[in-house]
């Protein structure tokens, strides 16, 4: 149980395009969603917190204008990067969790290539 | 909020030895504590938690880990290690009423043949 996918696992891009990563809990109901950053042998950075049907909470320093999310439903998150740039290029991970339960379970993570 | 410490950044160690790894936490409130093991480009994998209860913690692979609050620690321990078992590891803290994560820095665990 608790199993959380992403897709796609990996993508390239052009400068300038938007690319969106799909995040689901695949057997349970995630009321709270999180998204976050890895870069190279680093730590998870938290870009931002989503309730369903709220609107996203962004941590200092992370633009949402850029990083647009959204948590439409109890299974499905969504991070749209816009106009990505090489600089957006990183290891972005979401996790999910159950109302009630204080676990966050992990999806495998996507790695993005802005060229 | 809460903040974590993982001393080691790496940590090198032969197959079938026992490894400790070092996660002490810092909070003014009561806790939850996590540890994760990320393969390499891959998500995060829950190997044990801790909530309440019994201070001695067991997890998937042959892991646990030991809440020790007077030191504020939360070692992760393995009696014997495989060759599998080398990843980087992520300690975790959570407050009982928070919402969010924090995560120390991580540790490389390598085991050598």
């Amino acid at each position: 149980g608790a199993v959380v996918s992403q897709h796609p696992s990996w993508v390239i891009c052009k400068s300038g395009t938007s690319v969106k990563i799909e995040c689901r809990s695949l057997d349970f109901q995630a009321t709270t969603m999180f998204w976050y950053r890895q870069f190279p042998k680093q730590s998870l950075m938290l870009m931002a917190t989503s309730n369903e049907g709220s609107k996203a909470t962004y941590e200092q320093g992370v633009e949402k204008d850029k990083f647009l999310i959204n948590h439409a439903s109890l299974t499905l998150s969504t991070l749209t990067v816009t106009s990505a740039h090489p600089e957006d290029s990183s290891f972005y991970i979401c996790s999910a969790r159950e109302a009630g339960e204080e676990t966050q379970y992990f999806g495998p993570g996507t790695r993005l290539l802005v060229l | 909020a809460q903040s974590v410490t993982q001393l080691d950044s790496q940590v090198p160690v032969f197959e079938e030895a026992p490894v400790e790894l070092r996660c002490n936490y810092s909070s003014s409130v009561s806790v939850y504590l996590f540890w994760y093991v990320q393969y390499p480009n891959q998500g995060l994998q829950l190997l044990l938690k801790y909530l309440s209860g019994s201070t001695l913690v067991k997890g998937i692979n042959g892991f646990e880990a030991e809440f020790n609050k007077s030191q504020t620690s939360f070692h992760l321990r393995k009696p014997s290690v495989h060759i599998s078992d080398t990843a980087e590891y992520f300690c975790a803290v959570t407050s009982w009423s928070g919402n969010q994560f924090y995560f120390g820095t991580g540790t490389s665990l390598t085991v050598i043949p």
